[in-house]
C-alpha cells in the first residue's frame, strides 16, 4: 500500500499545456485500467476529473485528458486557465479492493 | 444532486475513540461501494477503508487495521467509521466518499478529527 509517485509541483502559463505524471507498480497503475485523477482547490473537497485512465465525468472540461503507459499514468491539461491552479491527485485500484493515492502535485498557473 | 454530509469529528485525546457518520442523499445509496478517505493537515489524500454495497466486504489501509471499523446502514442511507485507539498521526479531515474501490466519484466536505492531549 505504498503511495503513488507524483511530482511535488508543476507550473505553466495561461494557454499552455502541462502534464502531471503518476508512477506506480505492476500491482496498481500497471496492472489495472482504474487510474483516476482529482482536482482539489484550497479548503475544498476533491473533485473527480478523470476515471478509468482516460474517461471524463459529465461536466469536466475536455481540456483535461488522461493516459497510461506501463506503470505510469499522466494527466494533461491543455489551454491552462487561472482556475486550473489547484492540487491534483491520482489514484489507482491496488488489488484486494483497495485504493491507493498519489502524493499530490501543486499546479501553479504563472 | 449527490450529497454526502459528515459529522462526528472533534478533539480527542490519544487512545480515545470517535464515531464518524455520513448522511447520503441524491442517489441510491445501497447501489454503491462507499469509502472513507482522510487528509492530514497540509498533506495528501489517504484511502482509509471501503465497504461493499451490502456490507459483506470491508477493506482497510494497513495503518488502521484493528483500530477502525467501517459500517453502513442502507435503511438510513448512512455510512459510519468507528475510530478507536486514536493516535496523533490520525489527525486529519475525514471525507465520506461514494465509491472508493476503483475510483471516488463524489466527496463530502469532510469532518476534522484532531488527536491531541
Amino acid at each position: 500500500q505504498s503511495a503513488l509517485t507524483q511530482p511535488a509541483s508543476v507550473s505553466g502559463s495561461p494557454g499552455q499545456s502541462i502534464t502531471i505524471s503518476c508512477t506506480g507498480t505492476s500491482s496498481d497503475v500497471g496492472g489495472y485500467n482504474y487510474v483516476s485523477w482529482y482536482q482539489q482547490h484550497p479548503g475544498k473537497a476533491p473533485k473527480l476529473m478523470i476515471y478509468e485512465v482516460s474517461n471524463r465525468p459529465s461536466g469536466v472540461s475536455n481540456r483535461f485528458s488522461g493516459s497510461k503507459s506501463g506503470n505510469t499514468a499522466s494527466l494533461t491539461i491543455s489551454g491552462l486557465q487561472a482556475e486550473d491552479e489547484a492540487d491534483y491527485y491520482c489514484s489507482s485500484y491496488a488489488s484486494s479492493s483497495t485504493l491507493v493515492f498519489g502524493g499530490g502535485t501543486k499546479l501553479t498557473v504563472l | 444532486e449527490v450529497q454526502l454530509v459528515e459529522s462526528g469529528g472533534g478533539l480527542v485525546q490519544p487512545g480515545g475513540s470517535l464515531r464518524l457518520s455520513c448522511a447520503a442523499s441524491g442517489f441510491t445509496f445501497s447501489n454503491y461501494w462507499m469509502s472513507w478517505v482522510r487528509q492530514a493537515p497540509g498533506k495528501g489524500l489517504e484511502w482509509v477503508a471501503n465497504i461493499k454495497q451490502d456490507g459483506s466486504e470491508k477493506y482497510y489501509v494497513d495503518s488502521v487495521k484493528g483500530r477502525f471499523t467501517i459500517s453502513r446502514d442502507n435503511a438510513y442511507n448512512s455510512l459510519y467509521l468507528q475510530v478507536n485507539s486514536l493516535r496523533p498521526e490520525d489527525t486529519a479531515v475525514y471525507y465520506c466518499a461514494r465509491g472508493g474501490r476503483t475510483t471516488v466519484t463524489y466527496w463530502g466536505q469532510g469532518t476534522l478529527v484532531t488527536v491531541s492531549s
